[in-house]
């Protein structure tokens, strides 16, 4: 148990619908992100988020939209996605972003498996 | 821009056998290196990191050394057991870059056979 979750575990979408993934850490951190990792492929960076304000976007395409209410919180919004979108999408946190040598304490979540039709 | 390369897998063992996962990486700058696993079902754990040239980072009996002459930093394992069987991406943070962000390999799956 690294202290981050993610729901859900699983999750098959149509081409047409709106879905949300979440992910909760109760360590204090500061500090979240969401990876994508598709079979075959590095791990791709796809947002960081920073004392609630979104720092980084990797030219992620508009129909993922993420949302950071609070520290403790990150969502990922789903709308009109692509077959090529099925992938493992990973939270992950850390206790700063941007200070020396913490940026590698990552904790990652189990991931959601995302199935698009 | 920066990238990292490793081995493709799977590679599978026997119990006891000797392991090496090999790496290397292209940076402009000054980057820390890593080893993440990812067992079955899980999310991924940091294993080992080394910070700067010549650096050893060990865990769980394995081991990577941060050669800066042959951008590398090879994982190495004495004896691996079957709950070693996971896989293994190595990754690297630049210094200067872009806070927070790992460059990661492509993963390399190990399976140890009893």
């Amino acid at each position: 148990e690294t202290g981050v979750t993610q729901t859900p575990r699983h999750l098959v979408m149509g081409m047409t619908n709106k879905k949300s993934l979440k992910c909760e850490q109760h360590l204090g951190h500061n500090a979240m992100y969401w990876y994508k990792q598709s079979a075959k492929k590095p791990l791709e960076l796809m947002f960081v988020y920073s004392l609630e304000e979104r720092v980084e976007n990797n030219s992620v395409p508009s129909r993922f939209s993420p949302e950071c209410p609070n520290s403790s919180h990150l969502f990922l919004h789903l709308h009109t996605l692509q077959p090529e979108d099925s992938a493992l999408y990973l939270c992950a946190s850390s206790q700063d972003q941007g200070l020396a040598g913490l940026y590698e304490k990552l904790f990652f979540g189990s991931g959601t498996q995302l199935s698009v039709l | 821009g920066d990238s990292v390369t490793q081995m493709e897998g799977p590679v599978t063992l026997s119990e006891e056998a000797f392991l090496t996962i090999n790496c290397t990486y292209t940076a402009t700058g000054y980057p820390s290196l890593f080893w993440y696993v990812q067992y079955p079902g899980e999310g991924l754990q940091l294993l080992l990191k080394a910070t700067k040239a010549d650096d050893k980072g060990s865990n769980k009996g394995f081991e990577a050394t941060y050669r800066k002459e042959t951008t590398s930093f090879h994982l190495e394992k004495g004896s691996v057991q079957v709950s070693d069987s996971a896989v293994y991406f190595c990754a690297l943070s630049e210094c200067g870059g872009s806070q927070g962000n790992l460059i990661f390999g492509k993963g390399t799956k190990l399976s140890v056979k009893p």
